[in-house]
């Protein structure tokens, strides 16, 4: 019930395509859904988040939607650039503890070809 | 400038040695965490502290050790390392410790046990 399942394990988008990862989870429980951009030798940075009182959050050329009858939610990268190629995480976190315990998705290569 | 330092970063080493991992953060945060990054990428917390007190304790084995001296300060120390240690040890720090705050993470240290 803890965890967080995220397809697909890699994508590859053509430059100026659109990458979408998705993610579902089985915990109600979770109440916050962030997204984490992790290049090759750092460490993750948080790119976007959602809570889940809403069904769409746009930051750019990012955007989660966000799905609760159907726990899901997903990243879309509009316009991708080859600099996104990257590794993502999906995560989420319940808020009833008092204290963010992040769970990871198993995360999703992205490689934009030029 | 650098927000969430670690050293080392690079750290081999044998079976049945003791090591120690160390962590700053400058940016004036009141939680801190210890994440491990395996050979597929999976990302995993193992502790928080919160005020230098140890708010999330993961099921962990007891040879790894975190220690708090200070708000600004996480160290990991780990005990007879195995094989199965070697992974990427990510320390993240947050504003607040509740649910809605961004992590900030360091550039991790790749530890390799032969």
């Amino acid at each position: 019930q803890q965890q967080v399942k995220q397809s697909p394990q890699s994508l590859i988008v053509q430059k100026g395509g659109i990458s979408i990862i998705n993610c579902a989870y089985e915990n109600t429980a979770f109440d916050y859904f962030p997204w984490y951009q992790q290049f090759p030798g750092k460490g993750p940075a948080l790119l976007i988040a959602i809570r889940p009182d809403v069904s769409e959050k746009k930051e750019g050329r990012f955007t989660i939607s966000f799905n609760k009858s159907a726990k899901q939610f997903s990243l879309h990268i509009m316009d991708s650039q080859p600099g996104d190629s990257a590794t993502y995480f999906c995560a989420a976190s319940i808020g009833n503890t008092g204290f963010q315990k992040l769970v990871f998705g198993t995360g999703t290569r992205l490689l934009v070809s030029p | 400038d650098t927000a969430v330092s670690q050293t080392p970063k690079y750290l081999v080493t044998q079976m049945g040695n003791d090591k120690s991992i160390k962590c700053e953060q400058n940016l004036g945060h009141d939680t801190m965490y210890w994440y491990k990054q395996d050979s597929k990428k999976f990302l995993k917390i193992m502790f928080s502290y919160n005020n230098k007190e140890l708010i999330i304790n993961e099921t962990v084995p007891n040879r790894f050790s975190p220690k708090s001296p200070d708000k600004a300060h996480l160290n990991l120390h780990i005990n007879s390392l195995e094989l199965g240690d070697s992974a990427v040890y990510f320390c993240a720090s947050s504003q607040l410790a509740g649910v809605m705050t961004e992590q900030y993470f360091g550039p991790g240290t790749r530890l390799t046990v032969t």
